[in-house]
C-alpha cells in the first residue's frame, strides 16, 4: 500500500543549528513529493515540491529537500534554524490522478 | 488573488446532529480536496472534487459526504455526528489535480459534544 512515513514525532533544535526532518515513502513508482508547514492556528503552506529532475529541491524560507530513490526518502533540511521555524511539518506524496497521502507530521521546537 | 476561504471557522455541535462546511477555492482552481486533521491521526484525506464530480474518496464512513458546485465552491456534510468527528477540517484547492500545488484554507474547527 502507498504510504508516507515521518519517523520523528517531535524534534528540538537550538536556534542557529542545522535541521533535518525525515520522510520516507512507499510507492510503486516515483511519486510527487511535498513538504508543508503548519504554524499554530494557521493553514498549511507549501515549502517545496518534487516530481522529477534535479534531486535537490529548493524551497521557500531557506528550506531544501533531497530526493533519494535508493532510500525512498525525501528529507527536509535547513542550514540554520530560526525561532520562527517552530511549527509542524508534513511530508506528503501522491501520483497523478490520486489523492495526496500525508505523513503524521513532525513538530519542531526551537530552543534559544 | 484571494486565498482559500472556509466557513464557518468554528462550530460546536452535539452528537447526532449534522453539519455542513463550506469551502471557496482560489479563483480558477477546479480541484477541491477535503482533509480531516486530528492530533493522533494527522491529515486524513476525505475526498476530492473536480468539475462537480467526486474524483477520489478516502476511507471514511458514508456519514461524510460532499459536493462541488459549478463555480468550484465545495461543501462537505457530516450527518449523525459522533464525538470522534471533532477535528479541524481543511479544504485545499489546486488548478486541476491533487498533485498540483494545493493551497489550504485556515480550516473549520468542529467540536462535537
Amino acid at each position: 500500500a502507498q504510504s508516507v512515513t515521518q519517523p520523528d514525532i517531535h524534534i528540538t533544535v537550538s536556534e542557529g543549528a542545522s535541521l533535518e526532518l525525515r520522510c520516507n515513502y512507499s510507492y510503486g513508482a516515483t511519486p510527487y513529493l511535498f513538504w508543508y508547514v503548519q504554524s499554530p492556528g494557521q493553514g498549511l503552506q507549501l515549502l517545496l515540491k518534487y516530481f522529477s529532475g534535479d534531486t535537490l529541491v529548493q524551497g521557500i524560507k531557506g528550506f531544501e529537500a533531497e530526493f533519494k530513490r535508493s532510500q525512498s526518502s525525501f528529507n527536509l533540511r535547513k542550514p540554520s534554524v530560526h525561532w520562527s521555524d517552530a511549527a509542524e511539518y508534513f511530508c506528503a506524496g501522491g501520483q497523478a490522478g490520486t489523492a495526496l497521502i500525508f505523513g503524521k507530521g513532525t513538530t519542531l521546537s526551537v530552543s534559544s | 488573488k484571494a486565498g482559500v476561504t472556509q466557513t464557518p471557522r468554528y462550530l460546536i455541535k452535539t452528537r447526532g446532529q449534522q453539519v455542513t462546511l463550506s469551502c471557496s477555492p482560489i479563483s480558477g482552481h477546479r480541484s477541491v480536496s477535503w482533509y480531516q486533521q486530528t492530533p493522533g491521526q494527522g491529515l486524513q484525506f476525505l475526498f476530492e472534487y473536480f468539475s462537480e464530480t467526486q474524483r477520489n474518496k478516502g476511507n471514511f464512513p458514508g456519514r461524510f459526504s460532499g459536493r462541488q458546485f459549478s463555480n468550484s465552491r465545495s461543501e462537505m456534510n457530516v450527518s449523525t455526528l459522533e464525538l470522534g468527528d471533532s477535528a479541524l477540517y481543511l479544504c485545499a484547492s489546486s488548478l486541476a489535480s491533487a498533485t498540483d500545488t494545493q493551497y489550504f484554507g485556515p480550516g473549520t474547527r468542529l467540536t462535537v459534544l
